[in-house]
């Protein structure tokens, strides 16, 4: 079952613009992360944060995390065309460290 | 880091038949991981070793899907008499044991039973 739901489910953007995605979850988590997944390829992990961060930064990456609502927000600025993918959240449950259970994800689209 | 491999990258089989897939994670990581993705979903996780001993099973690890990690470095996952609803992408991934929680992914094998 899917831990984490993305929304919105797909998103179209001009390049420059700025793309946030949201994520929800059920449970209590230890961490929460985001990966991109370019078309019919493997994930490459952009940034983690812990239960106990509210914001974290990573280049273009803003990541926020509510665990009092159970959400995150990603957000990406100036988007550019090499940005368009699928993007994951997936969250580390319970007292696992190990097991990710992610959702079904946010397809990024950048028109150039 | 070499990066995560997986082999081979497509394979399309007849149902009824075995397939097995390999991955080969990166060197010093001891933590090897297996999920399956289908279209329009995330990664579900399969499976997990640490070293060569498997610690946890998802239901979703049918008694026709078998993995192993013999040596603790490269794993297998075989499906026997594949159906078509194992139709899929196999992910492995792997990370270090302690510290950051990473994971890192390979391409993936995509798996097409007809």
């Amino acid at each position: 079952s899917q831990q984490g739901e993305e929304d919105p489910q797909a998103l179209s953007i001009q390049e420059g613009e700025n793309a946030t995605m949201n994520c929800s979850y059920k449970t209590s988590i230890n961490n929460l992360q985001w990966y991109r997944q370019n078309s019919g390829r493997g994930l490459v992990h952009l940034i983690l944060i812990r239960s106990n961060e509210r914001e974290k930064h990573s280049g273009r990456l803003r990541v926020t995390l509510d665990t009092s609502k159970k959400s995150s927000s990603l957000l990406i600025t100036a988007s550019r065309a090499a940005d368009t993918a699928s993007y994951f959240c997936a969250t580390g449950i319970g007292g696992s460290n190990y097991k990710l259970t992610f959702g079904k994800g946010t397809l990024l689209t950048v028109n150039p | 880091d070499t990066g995560v491999s997986q082999d081979p990258r497509h394979k399309i089989t007849k149902r009824g038949q075995n397939v097995t897939f390999r991955c080969d994670p990166i060197s010093e990581h001891n933590r090897l991981y297996w999920y399956r993705q289908t279209l329009g979903q995330g990664p579900e996780f399969l499976t997990y070793f640490q070293n060569e001993a498997q610690l946890e099973k998802s239901r979703l690890l049918s008694d026709r899907f078998s993995a192993e990690r013999p040596k603790g470095s490269f794993s297998t996952l075989e499906i026997q008499r594949t159906e078509q609803g194992d139709s899929a992408m196999y992910l492995c991934a792997s990370s270090r044991e302690q510290g950051v929680l990473k994971q890192y992914f390979g391409p993936g094998t995509r798996l097409t039973v007809t």
